[in-house]
């Protein structure tokens, strides 16, 4: 169980276009949702916090007119970078944290979505 | 704030042993250990949320001293397979992850 997928699990694209990717958590309903950057080398930096139904929580320095969360499922959520830059290339990876009757504790990482802007 | 591993890195032959350690200058509600693959997400290793708390699976295992603000992995008789990235989470007041700069591990045959 605690299956969470990404898609789509790479993509290129030409600086100043927008890139979605989504996040689903397939056997569980995730009212917490997590987003990390993972530049090569590095550590996950977490991006945002996306809760079901309200406005996502970015870490500082993160700007959320940039990286646009939205959670509106207990089971998707969505990440979309706007006006992609080829600074914004990296890996970017989801966890799903479930609520009461699924997963306390444990965070479930997706495969990761590696971003390559040209 | 970002918890400070050691070591950076290791390099074992199989069937060595190794330890991991993981400090926090906050106070920790929990501590997470992961394991990632070039290429790939974290991997869920195992979660201690008491102080004093220590748990193992197969060979791989992990202590949490609440007071010292610390958590240490330990493998024992490493294996190919256990060759990553190991990573620490602390967790917040949020829930929200905090990961650790990282361990490469990498075991010879």
């Amino acid at each position: 169980g605690a299956v969470v997928s990404q898609h789509p699990s790479w993509v290129i694209c030409k600086s100043g276009t927008s890139v979605k990717i989504e996040c689903r958590s397939l056997d569980f309903q995730a009212t917490t949702m997590f987003w990390y950057r993972q530049f090569p080398k590095q550590s996950l930096m977490l991006m945002a916090t996306s809760n079901e139904g309200s406005k996502a929580t970015y870490e500082q320095g993160v700007e959320k007119d940039k990286f646009l969360i939205n959670h509106a499922s207990l089971t998707l959520s969505t990440l979309t970078v706007t006006s992609a830059h080829p600074e914004d290339s990296s890996f970017y990876i989801c966890s799903a944290r479930g609520n009461q009757q699924g997963p306390t504790y444990e965070q479930y990482f997706g495969p990761g979505t590696r971003l390559t802007v040209t | 704030q970002q918890p400070v591993q050691s070591p950076q890195a290791v390099i074992l032959r199989e069937g060595e042993d190794a330890v991991i350690n993981c400090s926090s200058s906050k106070a920790l509600y929990s501590v997470h250990w992961y394991r990632q693959k070039h290429g790939e997400a974290p991997v869920f290793l195992m979660i201690l949320l008491k102080g004093g708390e220590q748990k193992g699976h197969d060979k791989i295992s992990a202590s949490f001293n609440e007071k010292k603000q610390q958590s240490s992995l330990y493998l024992t008789a490493s294996q190919l397979s256990y060759s990553g990235t190991y990573f620490c989470g602390t967790e917040g007041s949020a829930r929200q992850l905090t990961f650790g700069s990282g361990t490469q591990l990498t075991v010879l045959p």
